[in-house]
């Protein structure tokens, strides 16, 4: 089976729950960043991304926070349905170059 | 919608053995990169190129190497297979410029190495 999040933190919710994921990146000078999901066996997924100029950014049923004086990033999955299940992880770019997180798994029960 | 895709979902080799990872994407796409996946590593990026006929190493190119002869076609090339190299293989591509950084990508190799 899909071992790629043997080791990562885990949330837990119940079907119909909001979640929210958190993510604390490194460089202060990055410009742009990513909310990737990714469901077992399968490669990472685009979510949403928000710029270094905006705080908040809606999709659907998704939201993106970001808080340049601490460095943190959350997304925010409104109304969580089983088929949210996967491990999601953000990613930072600086200098061109795409800094990915380790990623936290999402567990929806019914 | 972008589509990328690579050559094998599973593939099982022995040490030693030289190992082709095929990665082709249809969005005209300058951008292409390989990155392994391990757990509790995250995405860790091996090479990447710009243009065809270029490439540029990553965090972690040691035992590997790429080739990149046309514009959608970005290969991972492993001479000496080993042990250490067992992992889940992603491929991505992206656009040139600003508003176009987002990395689309393939479905993942899973290599064994035995």
């Amino acid at each position: 089976g899909e071992s790629v999040g043997l080791h990562l933190p885990t949330l837990s919710v119940q079907e119909g729950d909001n979640s929210i994921i958190n993510c604390a990146y490194s460089n202060s000078a990055s410009d742009y960043f990513i909310w990737y999901k990714q469901e077992s066996g399968k490669g990472p997924q685009f979510i949403i991304d928000i710029r270094s100029n905006m705080d908040k950014r809606q999709g659907q049923r998704v939201t993106v926070l970001l808080n340049k004086t601490v460095k943190h990033l959350s997304l925010q999955i409104a109304a969580t349905q089983p088929g949210d299940s996967a491990v999601y992880f953000c990613a930072e770019i600086g200098f061109q170059k795409l800094v990915f997180g380790t990623g936290t798994r999402l567990l929806v029960s019914p | 919608d972008v589509k990328v895709t690579q050559s094998s979902r599973y593939l099982v080799k022995r040490t030693g053995e030289k190992v082709f990872l095929e990665c082709v994407q249809d969005m005209d796409h300058e951008n292409m990169f390989w990155y392994r996946q391990d757990p509790g590593l995250g995405l860790r990026l091996i090479y990447f190129s710009y243009d065809v006929k270029m490439k540029e190493k990553g965090d972690i190119p040691e035992g590997y190497s790429v080739s990149r002869e046309k514009k959608e076609r970005f290969s991972l090339i492993l001479e000496s297979a080993s042990t250490n190299q067992t992992s889940m293989y992603l491929c991505a591509s992206t656009g040139a410029g600003a508003g176009r950084e987002t990395q689309y990508f393939g479905p993942g190799t899973r290599l064994l190495v035995l």
